[in-house]
């Protein structure tokens, strides 16, 4: 059972917008930034947006994140087939003291 | 450009211990953190524990409490992870993930990660 509570999947269709969405506490997203990562599979983790909104350098701007009180969602506009991933929010616990994952995100692009 | 690479693949036998490297090339320990974060077969990212190299401080998550050491020598811009008492259900990918900074709580999240190393632990 993980800290943070996402939904196992979600879908659309190529040129769609889909939301995914990450539930946490006061302890963690209520008190700390708010992460996604996406993983393609077979490979390792990537940091797509940090600091609840921010996104690294190369990340396209169709993936956008927002945080509020306890929850963030990560969007996702203009769905391509290449962003058929799994996707995991991530967030720092200050009752643990230490990094807390949701569960991930299946998206499947139909 | 720093780039994390880890130890090959690894066969443990139950009860025994393991221990996974990774390596910065191209840049340095320095004002980073280091995190180990694991996957077992099918299921999502779980995370280890981590370690500030320049300090030598490490945090660990308490399901790994007392299991778990992870060291780092910053000589070599090594990190090492070891885990004690294998059981089958550590069979998992490890991977170790860069954060730039070095305060608590973190603000910028793991931006590079290692490869992977596969621990299968089967008798």
């Amino acid at each position: 059972q993980s800290v943070l509570t996402q939904p196992p999947s979600a879908s659309g269709t190529p040129g769609q917008r889909v939301t995914i969405s990450c539930s946490g506490s006061s302890s963690n997203i209520g008190s700390n930034f708010v992460f996604w990562y996406q993983q393609l599979p077979g490979t390792a983790p990537k940091l797509l947006i940090y600091r609840n909104n921010q996104r690294p350098s190369g990340v396209p701007d169709r993936f956008s994140g927002s945080k509020s009180g306890t929850s963030a969602s990560l969007a996702i506009s203009g769905l391509r087939s290449e962003d058929e991933a799994n996707y995991y929010c991530a967030t720092w616990d200050d009752s643990l003291s230490g990094w807390v994952f949701g569960g991930g995100t299946k998206l499947t692009v139909l | 450009q720093v780039r994390l690479v880890q130890s090959g693949a690894e066969v443990k036998k139950p009860g025994s211990s393991v221990k996974v490297s990774c390596k910065a090339s191209g840049g340095t320990f320095s004002n980073y953190a280091i995190s180990w974060v694991r996957q077992a077969p099918g299921q999502g990212l779980e995370w280890m524990g981590g370690i500030i190299p320049i300090f030598g401080a490490t945090t660990y998550a308490q399901k790994f409490q007392g299991r778990v050491t992870i060291t780092a020598d910053t000589s070599s811009s090594t990190a090492h992870l070891e885990l004690s008492s294998l059981r089958s259900d550590d069979t998992a990918v490890y991977y170790c993930a860069r954060e730039i900074g070095v305060g608590t709580p973190p603000m910028n999240g793991m931006d590079v990660w290692g490869q992977g190393t596969t621990v299968t632990v089967s008798s």
